[in-house]
């Protein structure tokens, strides 16, 4: 059963800097694994997808990269500002329409 | 305006009555997906739609019902059953196949007193 773990739960940085986030899974036959944004509250935000055959996505200052082999992507946040703090989660996808969902990092940008 | 509705935005409701959550999209999408968010639990998937006329349980199925009449609808109703059903429900759709972004709507808030 795929289990998708996100460290740390929380993270503070202050404004600039540019951060990492992290998501593991421990089943590496995934299709695609997606990255979201939820502000408190709401619902979420995707932000990139990358498919397996893909080793990184790009969308304005976030980078987000796959390395299925080791279970492993990562969320690039560059020159962070007080308008990134949120819930980043991660989710992969298997050989079903199901996403498997990390608990998510709470992420606060300090001004 | 394209995207998912969901309403009401809270919701109140006695214990021991059933009640029913919306979910509409005009996103045109085949897969519809219900999931219950609670602190510290993360996102739980209750139930998911992949066509017309047909779903599956997901991890949490147990005092929810749904069903899919229609391609743009997908109400989820919280039974007498459910034995926790206060929390944040949130509803998902995504087009088929691995190439494609999972859409939520912005969420029902559930409170049972």
């Amino acid at each position: 059963k795929q289990e998708v773990t996100q460290i740390p739960a929380a993270l503070s940085v202050p404004e600039g800097e540019n951060l990492v986030l992290n998501c593991s899974f421990t089943d590496s036959a995934i299709y695609n694994l997606q990255w979201f944004r939820q502000d408190p509250g709401k619902g979420l935000t995707s932000l990139l997808l990358i498919q397996s055959s893909q080793r990184e996505q790009t969308s304005g200052r976030l980078n987000a990269s796959l390395d299925k082999s080791s279970g492993r992507s990562t969320l690039y946040i560059a020159a962070s500002q007080p308008g990134d703090s949120a819930t980043y989660l991660c989710a992969a996808q298997g050989g079903s329409e199901k996403l498997v969902f990390g608990k998510g990092t709470k992420l606060t940008v300090n001004p | 305006d394209g995207g998912i509705t969901q309403s009401p935005k809270y919701l109140f409701r006695k214990e021991g009555q059933n009640v029913t959550l919306s979910c509409e999209q005009n996103l045109n999408h085949d897969a519809m997906y219900w999931y219950r968010q609670d602190p510290g639990q993360g996102l739980r998937l209750i139930y998911y739609s992949q066509i017309v006329n047909d779903f599956q349980k997901g991890d949490i199925a147990e005092g929810y019902s749904v069903s899919r009449e229609k391609k743009e609808s997908f109400p989820l109703t919280v039974t007498s059953a459910q034995k926790n059903p206060t929390a944040f429900y949130l509803c998902a759709t995504k087009a088929s196949g691995y190439a494609y972004e999972q859409y939520f709507g912005p969420g029902t808030r559930l409170t049972v007193t």
